[in-house]
């Protein structure tokens, strides 16, 4: 069982360019959520999907994108990166009721230079 | 709105004396509160959490959490830690205006256990 992966690990983009950071869950979880981390910060929700066909923002979404075509993926899209998105991105799923914790994915670390 | 203050971002501690990781919480609505630990280049692994019921609850290596709806508090301790307790611990509430999709996290705690 796999939990939640996340591709690439490391990331060095430059400022302007567009990339997309994949997250995939195998254990059929309906929720689904990205987070970045920056130091002092704790970490921030960016997008979110409640369910395939569903994603709503969470409190720092301007400068990405999500959508949720299928219940296993969720990825994140840098429409045109800037050194303030430089980041650790981590993905989160959980099973639809809010008494379950968010299962974690390893994170991609994200330098724009 | 919600929210969660972690008091202390680092907490150094000699190994095998005991240890309380503060944490408040605000919320207009019943919340879930949960504790993460992440351990260095890794992601966050959910620790405890509190739900309803008994307000003290406890992990599986020997954290404890306890409850406290009057000081909207839900700190967590250990009698005595170990070098591979080492990591950064985040306090975490859900509810709120985006219902229990959102989880809302404090700035982290890092401790750091001295031989």
């Amino acid at each position: 069982n796999a939990g939640v992966t996340q591709t690439p690990k490391f990331q060095v983009l430059k400022t302007g360019q567009s990339m997309t950071l994949q997250c995939a869950q195998d254990m059929n979880h309906e929720y689904m959520s990205w987070y970045r981390q920056d130091p002092g910060m704790g970490l921030r929700l960016i997008h979110y999907s409640v369910g395939a066909g569903i994603t709503d923002q969470g409190e720092v979404p301007n400068g990405y994108n999500v959508s949720r075509s299928t219940t296993e993926d969720f990825p994140l899209r840098l429409l045109s990166a800037a050194p303030s998105q430089t980041s650790v991105y981590f993905c989160a799923s959980r099973p639809g009721q809010g008494l379950y914790g968010y299962t974690f994915g390893s994170g991609t670390r994200l330098t724009v230079v | 709105a919600q929210s969660v203050t972690q008091l202390d971002s680092q907490v150094p501690v000699f190994e095998e004396a005991p240890v309380e990781l503060r944490c408040n919480y605000s919320s207009s609505v019943s919340v879930y509160l949960f504790w993460y630990v992440q351990y260095p280049n890794q992601g966050l692994q959910l620790l405890l959490k509190y739900l309803s019921g008994s307000t003290l609850v406890e992990s599986i290596n020997g954290f404890e959490a306890e409850f406290n709806k009057s000081q909207t508090s839900f700190h967590l301790r250990k009698p005595s830690v170990h070098i591979s307790d080492t990591a950064e611990y985040f306090c975490a509430v859900s509810g709120g205006r985006f219902g229990n999709e959102k989880l809302t996290f404090g700035t982290g705690t890092r401790l750091t256990i001295i031989p």
